[in-house]
């Protein structure tokens, strides 16, 4: 089935632990993206690809990173886990970068305790 | 900065329409997006608009004034299913999309 993957679904973690958001595009989309959402504030983007071996840093980068080894894969790791970074966290891709719709991924609701 | 309101939430009945609007105000303007999003689900594309004008697409139509910053979305024969946040979000100068935070609508019978 065309389409994202994100894994976990959902992860608790306790405050200063490694953590790596998993997500898989099979669409060939180049451009990827990383987006935290919190209740009352619109989506913010994290970390984009624009294309495989290419990262960048959006609205709110600090203490995540980013790797696109391939056009499939794009995991986002948080390096040493804090509170703040409770969140749901949704990748998206789409065609030829932000000129075309993104296409979102299920998300990854995470708790840091 | 850059910002864009939408109301926080709406109430309309079934079989009625309804009018989302949303201002923005970003760093360049290269097109309008709204989505819609259910309760713990992803979002997905309802619309675009980059030139003025009113774009139609079955019961949802989406509409774009530039020179004032502004944007509805129009949802006609309300169903219960259309009870769902919607987001607004607009690309920038630097081809990023800028997000609302999202308008909830509930649908009564």
């Amino acid at each position: 089935i065309a389409g994202i993957t994100q894994a976990p679904t959902s992860q608790i973690l306790a405050a200063g632990r490694r953590m790596t958001l998993r997500c898989t595009q099979d669409m060939r989309h180049n451009a990827m993206y990383w987006y935290r959402q919190d209740l009352g504030l619109g989506l913010r983007l994290i970390h984009y690809s624009n294309t495989a071996g290419t990262t960048g840093k959006g609205e709110v980068p600090d203490g995540y990173s980013v790797s696109r080894a391939n056009t499939d894969d794009f995991p986002l790791t948080l390096a040493s886990a804090v509170p703040s970074q409770t969140s749901v966290y949704f990748c998206a891709s789409s065609e030829g970068g932000s000129y075309n719709e993104q296409f979102f991924g299920p998300g990854t609701r995470l708790t840091v305790l | 900065g850059q910002n864009i309101d939408q109301p926080t939430e709406m109430t309309a009945t079934e079989g009625a329409i309804v009018q989302i609007n949303c201002t923005y105000q970003t760093s360049g303007f290269n097109g309008l997006f709204w989505y819609q999003q259910h309760a713990g689900e992803a979002p997905t594309f309802l619309s675009y608009n980059v030139l003025d004008g009113l774009e139609e697409k079955g019961r949802f139509s989406s509409f774009l004034s530039r020179s004032k910053g502004y944007s509805y979305l129009l949802l006609k024969e309300l169903q219960m299913k259309d009870s769902a946040s919607y987001l607004c979000a607009v690309r920038d100068s630097n081809y990023q999309l800028i997000w609302g935070a999202g308008t909830k609508l509930i649908i009564k019978p």
